[in-house]
């Protein structure tokens, strides 16, 4: 069935560092969906990506999408406090069910 | 928009006893909506995918008769814990798509359970 790996599984920046995840996918997807969550809190929808190559930005954040739709990365541009959580990908193919991936655990050092 | 609530927020019980679980689309219809369960620091496992006037459509591994989900209405689906033992012991978080046909889903707060 469809896999989808995301890495790394930890991260710890000084605040002011760039932050970035990758996720990968077993197999080509339809649309890629990153979430959002704080801790102790639920996954907030961040973006939704469906072009091939596709680049979307939200303030200092760059979502990408591979050109073989099989992969995807988050950037985070000069992190800030606020930043800190867990973001997860989570991959559609068709009309399948979203599989998440394991999520990235930003922690940001003041 | 697309506000999803859940309740209770928490929940402590006895081992053996049933919990339920409900999750609401409040501004919004909700045909389908998902349960996830969520161990600490992991990622989101589906159980069952909750759709309106039929039945819910499990994962595997997932016991029907021990998670029972009823999709009661457009705007809520319950989820009971049947004969809850510790290692149901989890975070239950309920999601439904937003409605205005985009794939996004919107999650409910979730619910902590500890089973004694």
């Amino acid at each position: 069935g469809q896999q989808v790996m995301q890495i790394p599984q930890y991260q710890h920046v000084q605040e002011g560092e760039d932050f970035t995840t990758y996720c990968n996918s077993s197999t080509t997807l339809s649309n890629i969906q990153w979430y959002k969550q704080r801790p102790g809190g639920h996954p907030v929808f961040l973006i939704q990506l469906v072009k091939s190559g596709e680049v979307k930005k939200q303030k200092r954040l760059t979502f990408q999408f591979g050109e073989a739709k099989k992969n995807s990365s988050l950037h985070i541009t000069a992190t800030q406090t606020t930043d800190v959580g867990t973001y997860f990908c989570a991959g559609q193919e068709g009309a399948q069910k979203l599989v998440f991936g394991q999520g990235t655990r930003l922690t940001i050092n003041p | 928009g697309a506000v999803v609530s859940q309740h209770p927020s928490w929940v402590i019980c006895k081992s053996g006893t049933s919990v339920k679980i409900e999750c609401r689309s409040l501004d919004f219809q909700a045909t389908t909506m998902f349960w996830y369960r969520q161990f600490p620091k992991q990622s989101l496992m589906l159980m069952a995918t909750s759709n309106e006037g039929s039945k819910a459509t499990y994962e595997q591994g997932v016991e029907k008769d021990k998670f029972l989900i009823n999709h009661a209405s457009l705007t809520l689906s319950t989820l009971t814990v049947t004969s809850a033992h510790p290692e149901d012991s989890s975070f239950y978080i309920c999601s439904a798509e937003s409605g205005n046909g985009g794939d996004e889903q919107f999650f409910g707060p979730g619910t902590r359970l500890t089973v004694l």
